[in-house]
């Protein structure tokens, strides 16, 4: 079974400051990790994938196979970065559903 | 937006009555899955589809099921609604050749 952990359900920081989100997770195989970011009862936006190693807002992730995670990171908050943040996984399961952790609200504070 | 809309976006029913909830997309893609989100759990599988006339179950399917007769459409139906589908409610499409998931803009069911 996959399994993803989001072990923080709020993150408060100060703009400027660096932030980390915080990944885990069980799957047996090699996964396809992502994240994805909602803002205010908005839809959910696709924020990166792992497979393009691309950095989107200044966000990046990296995936530790090791640890298994796959932690979010931005150098400098700023105050737009306030949103849900969720994590999800796709493995090698019939119809590529998505697994989700819990989510993680960061609040960047003026 | 990756051409997928949803509708109604907001509704409020009563405890045992039926709800349809629809999906529409406008790319034309295979998969379209059905979520819902709760604070603390995250977004849930409920039911996917990989064709017209092609369903299959999510992680948390009971008293929901679902039909796609059209490639473009969608749709999830709650037989009796209960208090405890009161949810947010995420339609997805998939991206061909990935797993890549786009979503709707949601509906916001409220079951009194």
């Amino acid at each position: 079974a996959q399994r993803v952990t989001q072990p923080e359900k709020l993150l408060s920081v100060f703009k400027g400051a660096p932030v980390e989100l915080k990944c885990n997770y069980s799957y047996s195989g090699s996964p396809e990790l992502f994240w994805y970011v909602q803002y205010s009862r908005q839809r959910l936006q696709l924020l990166l994938r792992h497979i393009s190693r691309e950095s989107i807002k200044g966000f990046t992730a990296d995936l530790n196979k090791g640890e298994t995670s796959f932690h979010l990171k931005k150098p400098f908050a700023q105050e737009e970065d306030s949103a849900m943040y969720y994590c999800a996984l796709s493995g090698n399961n019939a119809g590529n559903m998505l697994t989700f952790g819990g989510g993680t609200r960061l609040m960047v504070k003026p | 937006d990756a051409g997928i809309t949803q509708s109604p976006r907001h509704k409020v029913t009563e405890t045992g009555t039926p709800v349809t909830l629809r999906c529409h997309q406008t790319e034309n893609h295979r998969y379209m899955y059905w979520y819902r989100q709760d604070p603390g759990h995250g977004l849930r599988l409920i039911h996917y589809s990989y064709g017209v006339k092609d369903t299959d179950k999510g992680e948390v399917s009971d008293g929901y099921s679902v039909s796609r007769s059209k490639t473009e459409d969608f749709l999830l139906t709650l037989e009796s609604a209960t208090s405890s589908q009161t949810s947010v409610y995420f339609c997805a499409i998939r991206e061909p050749g990935t797993d890549t998931q786009y979503f709707g803009p949601g509906t916001r069911l409220t079951v009194l």
